[in-house]
């Protein structure tokens, strides 16, 4: 069955500082991947995908994504982060394009000052 | 284009008690998702409609749940005899059909639900 782990439950990181959140993929077949943001008592924000193509994906707010196959990988990435990025990050798999996400346990992002 | 919406917001009921959700995708999505988001955990899928047809149910959806889409706009999920390892967040999503144009889900904000 498809599986998504995200390797780290927390990320302290201080401002301006580059960030990388880990995820990590179970899959024998083609597969989209995304990635989620979730502030406080908020539904959830699409980042970045994957769909095909390019295996480096830019999202909003300076968030990049890059997609390795061969070690069925997903993390994302950003050069210096803000106050403002402290949340819950989601990575989640569709296997088979079947539309049913299959979503890890989430990465709280601390920024701190 | 308003987005998803889903009602109502927050919900409180006594356990035994039946609750029923409601959520308004976008309209020109002919795909709508539910999914249960417990505290601390990501979300975890429940079910999915194509347009009216509903056509997986996920393990985590005992009898006492039952989702509905009549005319492939909005869409229903309620509980029934509600019990207190049902509290958790019901978010709902809709998105085009994957593999067609630039697929997404787009989330609504939820609806956090309390058994007490």
């Amino acid at each position: 069955a498809q599986s998504v782990t995200q390797l780290d439950s927390q990320v302290p990181v201080f401002e301006e500082a580059p960030v990388e959140l880990r995820c990590n993929y179970s899959s024998s077949v083609s597969v989209y991947l995304f990635w989620y943001v979730q502030y406080p008592n908020q539904g959830l924000q699409l980042l970045l995908k994957y769909l095909s193509g390019s295996t480096l994906v830019k999202g909003i707010n300076g968030f990049e994504a890059e997609f390795n196959k061969s070690q069925t990988s997903f993390h994302l990435r950003k050069p210096s982060v803000h106050i403002s990025d402290t949340a819950e990050y989601f990575c989640a798999a569709d296997s088979g394009n079947t539309g049913k996400l299959i979503f890890g346990q989430g990465t709280t992002l601390q920024v701190k000052p | 284009d308003t987005g998803v919406s889903q009602d109502p917001r927050h919900k409180i009921t006594k356990r035994g008690q039946n609750v029923t959700f409601r959520c308004d995708p976008i309209s020109e999505h002919n795909r709508l998702y539910w999914y249960r988001q417990t505290l601390g955990q990501g979300p975890e899928f429940l079910t999915y409609f194509q347009n009216e047809a509903q056509l997986e149910k996920s393990r985590l959806l005992s009898d006492r749940f039952s989702a509905e889409r009549p005319k492939g706009s909005f869409s229903t999920l309620e509980i029934q005899r509600t019990e207190q390892g049902d509290s958790a967040m019901y978010l709902c999503a809709s998105s085009s059909t994957p593999g067609q144009g630039n697929y997404e889900q787009y989330f609504g904000p939820g609806t956090r639900l309390t058994v007490t």
